[in-house]
């Protein structure tokens, strides 16, 4: 089945530490983004990529940071700069053409 | 500057009970608005896209409507497993595939 796999579904970071979390598609798309989600808020763009090798800054990126070698990967790492990492992140994608984006199950990182 | 806004925050409904949840919006240049589900730990699941004002669209109990300033999803004699929270996102087309969201409706439906 096509889809979007995220992993870990929890995640727990030290202060100071840096962490990757892991996002696979399946499903050809061209684009794909990272959103977080935290309790009585919308969820806002971290970063995104339309294609292989170029990704952008989306509202709120300071303390992110992202890679996309491969069409199918596209991971994110919370670095130390990132002062209020505990929230919900879901990874997306999109055909591009301004068609529905499908999300995966999401991993929760929490600071410990 | 460019906003969602859902309302209400919360919905309680009785088994049967029909409803309306609203979706709010000020982009320019809309290119789709869509309604996601999303159960409590889990990714949003999508229901429904719209593209141009008077655009209906459903799905078993659920029908979303589209005009120029907002979106209603309807829902019909609902069942206690509609429970969650609905989600309405915007792409405005600048960057595609790109979506703007509300904060979300928490709908609870009891027997």
């Amino acid at each position: 089945d096509g889809g979007i796999t995220q992993s870990p579904k929890y995640l727990f970071r030290k202060e100071g530490q840096n962490v990757t979390l892991s996002c696979e598609q399946n499903l050809n798309h061209d684009a794909m983004y990272w959103y977080r989600q935290d309790p009585g808020q919308g969820l806002r763009l971290i970063y995104y990529s339309q294609i292989v090798n170029d990704f952008q800054k989306g509202d709120i990126a300071e303390g992110y940071s992202v890679s996309r070698e491969k069409k199918e990967s596209f991971p994110l790492t919370v670095t130390s700069a990132q002062k209020n990492p505990t929230a919900f992140y879901l990874c997306a994608s999109t055909d591009g053409g301004g068609t529905e984006a499908f999300f995966g199950q999401g991993t929760r990182l929490t600071v410990v | 500057e460019d906003q969602v806004t859902q309302s209400p925050e919360a919905l309680r409904l009785q088994e049967g009970e029909s409803s309306s949840l609203n979706c709010s919006y000020t982009v320019s240049g809309l290119r789709g608005l869509f309604w996601y589900r999303q159960d409590p730990g889990k990714g949003p699941e999508f229901l429904f896209t719209l593209y141009s004002a008077g655009e209906e669209k459903e799905k078993e109990r659920l029908k979303a409507t589209l005009t120029k300033k907002e979106s209603f999803l309807h829902i019909t004699a609902p069942k206690p497993e509609d429970s969650a929270t609905y989600l309405c996102a915007v792409n405005k087309g600048s960057t595609l595939g790109r979506l703007y969201f509300g904060r979300g409706t928490q709908l609870t439906v009891w027997p």
